[in-house]
């Protein structure tokens, strides 16, 4: 059980260039979230989903896309990074449930990105 | 517009003495708060979670209190171990149409001297 996993751990972008995170969780967890960590703010939500084929903008969604074809599976796109977009990504998961102590949020380890 | 705030950046505590970290919140619909806590080059884990029904949590050594009235929330630990020098970040949600969705503090660094 491998819990909440992010691919890659590192990258280094040249402005104008795409990529995509990809986040896998092996919970079947219904909801998964994408967030960025950048110093003194905390972490704020880009996009999240609350199911397979589903997607909704976060705090702060503008220049990432995403995509959840699977239930296990949560990408983040960037189409054309930007130095703003240097940040520390994590994506995270949790299961959809009545009960709040469910809320809880299973974090992956992360992704630094750097855009030069 | 920050609705979770972490007014201190860092804490140092002695080990074996309590440590207390303090969060305040300005969006009166959060009815639930969760605490993480993050190692550097790791994610957040939670630790620790109360709900606006409540005014106070226990587990272990980790104690969350809830004033609704100030919209004041603190973790205590005790007693603190080099082993909880981490980044502590509270988090809030509300029910409904946002429900599952986090907004987070920016964070507070706790450092436990042994």
């Amino acid at each position: 059980n491998a819990g909440v996993t992010q691919t890659p751990k590192f990258r280094v972008l040249k402005t104008g260039q795409s990529m995509t995170l990809l986040c896998a969780q092996d919970m079947n967890h219904e909801y998964m979230y994408w967030y960025r960590q950048d110093p003194g703010m905390g972490l704020r939500l880009i996009h999240y989903s609350v199911g397979e084929g589903t997607t909704a903008k976060g705090e702060v969604p503008d220049g990432y896309n995403v995509s959840r074809l699977k239930k296990q599976n949560f990408l983040l796109g960037l189409e054309s990074a930007a130095p703003s977009q240097t940040s520390v990504y994590f994506c995270a998961s949790s299961y959809s449930s009545r009960d709040r102590r469910l809320d809880t949020q299973y974090f992956g380890p992360g992704t630094r990105l750097t855009v030069l | 517009d920050q609705q979770v705030k972490q007014n201190s950046p860092s804490l140092s505590v002695q080990e074996g003495r309590i440590s207390i970290l303090n969060c305040d919140y300005t969006n009166s619909m959060f009815d639930y708060f969760l605490w993480y806590k993050k190692y550097p080059a790791e994610g957040p884990t939670f630790l620790i979670s109360i709900s606006s029904i409540k005014d106070k949590n226990e587990d272990g050594r980790f104690t969350v209190f809830l004033n609704k009235s100030a919209k004041h929330l603190s973790l205590h630990i005790v007693p603190s171990q080099p082993g909880d020098s981490a980044v502590y970040f509270c988090a809030a949600s509300e029910g409904g149409t946002s429900y599952g969705k986090l907004t987070f503090g920016q964070g507070t660094i706790l450092t436990v001297h042994p």
